[in-house]
């Protein structure tokens, strides 16, 4: 069965570092998204990106953030400079469009990210 | 705006008694529900998703839930809990279109005790 893959799983960086995190979507799903959970605290939606572009994003997302989907198979986040309340794991999702269910997002297993 | 409350942030059931999981939704817009399932250091994985077909939804491992539009409720159920359902336990709120982010509740922590 097809699922989302996401490298590394677990990342540590020091603060003001620039880390990428990686994620292959689903083969041909169109949309794919970002969303991260903070130790303890619920799922936060960063950003969803169709057709090589953002489409939604929240206010987290700020210009600290950038997503990149480089070649036909992977799809990245970028923390510029990275804080310490960064920290957190990160889950990239992707979904489809055609046909029934088109919101529903599949999950990949994270990136705990580590900002010391 | 869409909002999700989970009614309780922690549940304790014994072995082989029912589970209840409460939820309740705030959407402008007819929504899509899902329940999601984390178990410790793993990913979410779908339990079940109701998208305004039929109200009782069934899920994976005997999960159920039932979509009551005059109640805003999407309550899970199970009959019979397992040692393996212990987990964190997401409902979650969407607009039924492509792209729309997902609005998660704040989480229950199920126990299962044997």
């Amino acid at each position: 069965e097809p699922e989302v893959t996401q490298t590394p799983s677990h990342q540590v960086t020091q603060m003001g570092q620039e880390v990428i995190l990686r994620c292959v979507p689903i083969s041909n799903h169109l949309y794919f998204y970002w969303y991260r959970q903070i130790l303890g605290q619920k799922v936060e939606f960063l950003v969803s990106f169709y057709n090589n572009e953002i489409s939604e994003k929240s206010e987290i997302f700020d210009d600290q953030f950038s997503v990149e989907r480089p070649d036909g198979s992977n799809f990245t986040l970028k923390i510029r400079s990275t804080k310490l309340e960064d920290s957190a794991m990160y889950f990239c999702a992707s979904s489809h469009i055609f046909g029934g269910d088109y919101n529903e997002q599949f999950f990949g297993p994270g990136t705990r990210l580590t900002v010391l | 705006a869409q909002s999700v409350t989970q009614l309780d942030s922690h549940v304790s059931v014994s072995e082989g008694t029912p589970v209840l999981l409460r939820c309740n939704y705030s959407s402008s817009y007819s929504p899509s529900l899902f329940w999601y399932v984390q178990h410790p250091n793993k990913g979410l994985q779908l339990l079940l998703k109701y998208t305004s077909a039929a109200t009782l939804v069934k899920g994976i491992n005997g999960f159920e839930a039932e979509f009551k539009k005059s109640e805003t409720s999407f309550h899970l159920t199970k009959p019979s809990a397992h040692m393996s359902d212990a987990a964190e336990y997401f409902c979650v709120v969407t607009y039924n279109q492509a792209g729309t982010a997902l609005i998660f509740g704040k989480g229950t922590t199920l126990s299962v005790s044997s």
